[in-house]
């Protein structure tokens, strides 16, 4: 069974970088998929924030691209997110997922809520 | 850009009843590239339909994806208790490559 767990600091100060981590049990990133970063602020809908291949193959939203780095540890199974220059906008809780082939998000992590404030 | 505008807002019925849901798509989306998903509340999304027809696993026979071109139908044939919850639907494809309406609530009547 594939699993996901987000994991990293649930608050942040304004203009500083948001980063989290998603390791993945049940399937080795190496084998394949893009893995991705969803968001939702609090009370409102999803966003894709970007996703990556095992070969470090990436896909950015273009409405975060500047601020975003997403990049893959094969040796750990995990996955990373960096958002820089956070504002209060950028509060939400913040999902990785596997993209399948299907071209849907099969598994999701639980969510961790990512809080901008000083 | 593709923009996903889901109707209604929020759909109020009771269990036993059947629900329509709407996705409506700003430009053509190939029908391989829409998905939907349920959200309950302090969970995650939850793939339910792909390929815009296609259910994924072990999503019950209930649950059904029709449409094409910029149309797309979620319907629930019959509601159980734990189908409320809010559905989004989402397109691959376009900038951005991954796209999400803006949801629907389904509640209790």
């Amino acid at each position: 069974q594939v699993q996901l767990q987000e994991s990293g600091p649930g608050l942040v100060k304004p203009s500083e970088t948001l980063s989290l981590t998603c390791a993945v049990s049940g399937y080795s990133i190496s084998s394949g998929y893009y893995w991705g970063w969803i968001r939702q602020p609090p009370g409102k809908g999803l966003e894709w924030i970007g996703s990556i291949y095992h070969s470090g193959s990436t896909y950015y939203n273009p409405s975060l691209k500047s601020r975003v780095t997403i990049s893959v540890d094969t040796s750990k199974n995990q996955f990373s997110l960096k958002l820089s220059s956070v504002t209060a906008a950028d509060t939400a809780v913040y999902y990785c997922a596997r993209a399948s082939t299907n071209w849907g998000f099969d598994y999701w992590g639980q969510g961790t809520l990512v809080t901008v404030s000083s | 850009e593709i923009v996903l505008t889901q109707s209604p807002g929020t759909l109020s019925l009771s269990p036993g009843e059947r629900a329509t849901l709407s996705c409506r798509a700003s430009q053509s989306v190939s029908s391989s590239y829409l998905a939907w998903y349920q959200q309950k509340p302090g969970q995650a999304p939850r793939l339910l339909i792909y390929g815009a027809s296609s259910r994924a696993t072990g999503i019950p026979d209930r649950f059904s994806g029709s449409g094409s071109g910029t149309d797309f139908t979620l319907t629930i044939s019959r509601l159980e208790p734990e189908d409320f919850a809010v559905y989004y639907c989402q397109q691959y494809g376009s900038s951005p490559l991954y796209g999400f309406g803006q949801g629907t609530k389904l509640e209790i009547k």
